[in-house]
């Protein structure tokens, strides 16, 4: 049982370039979930997706585009990186376990652009 | 909106010395409440949770208890280890999983 996976690990971009995240668990979870961790920002979350289907924006979703693949797959692309986007990715999923909903969290994705 | 308070760190603290972190939270309704760990180059893992008043989460010698009152979630243990240190998130879900709230994170330190 792997949970939820990321790729890649880092990455580097150069201004303007494109990229997409990869995310997907196996736990059969509805929601899923993409945040980024900056320095003394917690976690801000980019956006969400409730259910195969549907994507709704969070907090900072300005630059970002998603994709709900399947259940499994939830994608995140920059369309033109930009320095501002230099932060590490993390990956979530919800479920409901032991009276409640927990989320998971995938190991990041630390993305630098330059 | 809900959000989370905690305090700010860094918190540098001698192995076996007690630890608490401050959480506390503002919400409608009734969330559940929830601790986070996240060692060095890792994601978030779940510490504790309680989801109701007056519940008390407990995993590895971490304890917080829920209360209503004082709409606090505070994390303690009794003698931290070097392996202990990390950043700890508290936070909350109050919409039948569509709405989990993160305070900005506590580092902590342990010095052996």
């Amino acid at each position: 049982n792997a949970g939820v996976t990321q790729t890649p690990k880092f990455q580097v971009l150069k201004t303007g370039q494109s990229m997409t995240l990869q995310c997907a668990q196996d736990m059969n979870h509805n929601s899923m979930y993409w945040y980024r961790q900056d320095p003394g920002m917690g976690l801000r979350l980019i956006y969400y997706s409730a259910s195969e289907g549907t994507t709704d924006k969070g907090e900072v979703p300005n630059g970002y585009n998603v994709s709900r693949l399947n259940k499994r797959e939830f994608s995140l692309r920059l369309e033109s990186a930009a320095p501002s986007q230099t932060s590490v990715y993390f990956c979530a999923s919800s479920g409901f376990r032991d009276r409640d909903y927990e989320q998971y969290f995938g190991p990041g994705t630390r993305l630098t652009v330059t | 909106g809900d959000s989370v308070t905690q305090m700010e760190g860094p918190v540098t603290l001698s192995e076996e010395a007690f630890l608490t972190i401050n959480c506390t939270y503002t919400a409608t309704g009734y969330p559940s409440l929830f601790w986070y760990v996240q060692y060095p180059g890792e994601g978030l893992q779940l510490l504790l949770k309680a989801t109701k008043a007056d519940d008390k989460g407990s995993n590895k010698g971490f304890e917080a208890t829920y209360r209503k009152e004082t709409t606090s979630f505070h994390l303690e243990k009794g003698s931290v280890q070097v392996s202990d240190s990390a950043v700890y998130f508290c936070a909350l879900e109050g919409n039948y999983g569509q709405n989990f709230v993160f305070g900005p994170g506590t580092r902590l330190s342990v010095l052996p």
